[in-house]
């Protein structure tokens, strides 16, 4: 049973970095056919996608977050993680980390983490 | 960036009605990356429909979706209690992927 975790501190200064991880059992991150996303929701409010990770490094940010975004990947841990610098009211949000298989005709994002609420406040 | 608009934004049925929700897209996508989730108070969303109208596991066949090009309907004969929540369409097969507002389906 495949399972993801998010981790991380639940509260953020403003300007500072958001920092999370996510981790991965019963999968290996070492899969060509598997996607590591960022999703997050404000509260009260709708969902955004970050971007995403493979296990080769490759990545595909929201243009809308780029120029803050960095992900990184170890497949050693088996987790890959997100960062979110210089961070204002406007990250507040619940984290989701999520898997996207990429299998023809059976490409979907199929397994979400619970998801972790981080703040931005001083 | 592709826009997903959904309506209606809230949907007031009673148990036992049908529901019928739309996910209009700002241009054209293809049907193998539309997918349908479903999400409850302090939960994650929860994947129901991806390519647009193949169900994922485990969900009960009262889900049907359809559509392709830009408009998209996600309909749930037979309503249950437990299907009043919000429901989410995503699109990922043009990045950014998007996520519509979402339609929040209460007991009318």
């Amino acid at each position: 049973q495949v399972q993801l975790q998010e981790s991380g501190p639940g509260l953020v200064k403003p300007s500072e970095t958001l920092s999370l991880t996510c981790i991965v059992s019963g999968d290996s991150l070492n899969s060509a056919s598997s996607y590591w996303n960022w999703i997050r929701q404000p509260p009260g409010k709708g969902l955004e996608w970050i971007g995403y990770i493979q296990y080769s490094g490759n990545t595909n940010y929201n243009p809308s977050l780029k120029s803050r975004v960095t992900m990184s990947v170890d497949t050693s841990k088996n987790h890959f993680s997100l960062k979110l610098s210089s961070v204002t009211a406007a990250d507040t949000a619940v984290y989701y980390c999520a898997r996207r298989t990429a299998v023809f005709r059976h490409d979907r994002f199929d397994i979400w983490g619970q998801g972790t609420m981080v703040t931005v406040s001083s | 960036e592709i826009v997903l608009t959904q309506s209606p934004g809230t949907l007031s049925l009673s148990p036992g009605e049908r529901a019928t929700l739309s996910c209009r897209a700002s241009q054209s996508i293809s049907s193998s990356y539309l997918a349908w989730y479903q999400q409850k108070p302090g939960q994650a969303p929860r994947l129901l429909m991806y390519g647009s109208s193949s169900r994922a596991t485990g969900i009960s066949d009262r889900f049907t979706g359809s559509g392709s090009g830009a408009g998209f309907t996600l309909t749930i004969s037979r309503l249950e209690p437990e299907d009043f929540a919000v429901y989410y369409c995503q699109q990922y097969g043009s990045s950014p992927y998007t996520f519509g507002q979402g339609t929040k389906l209460e007991i009318k």
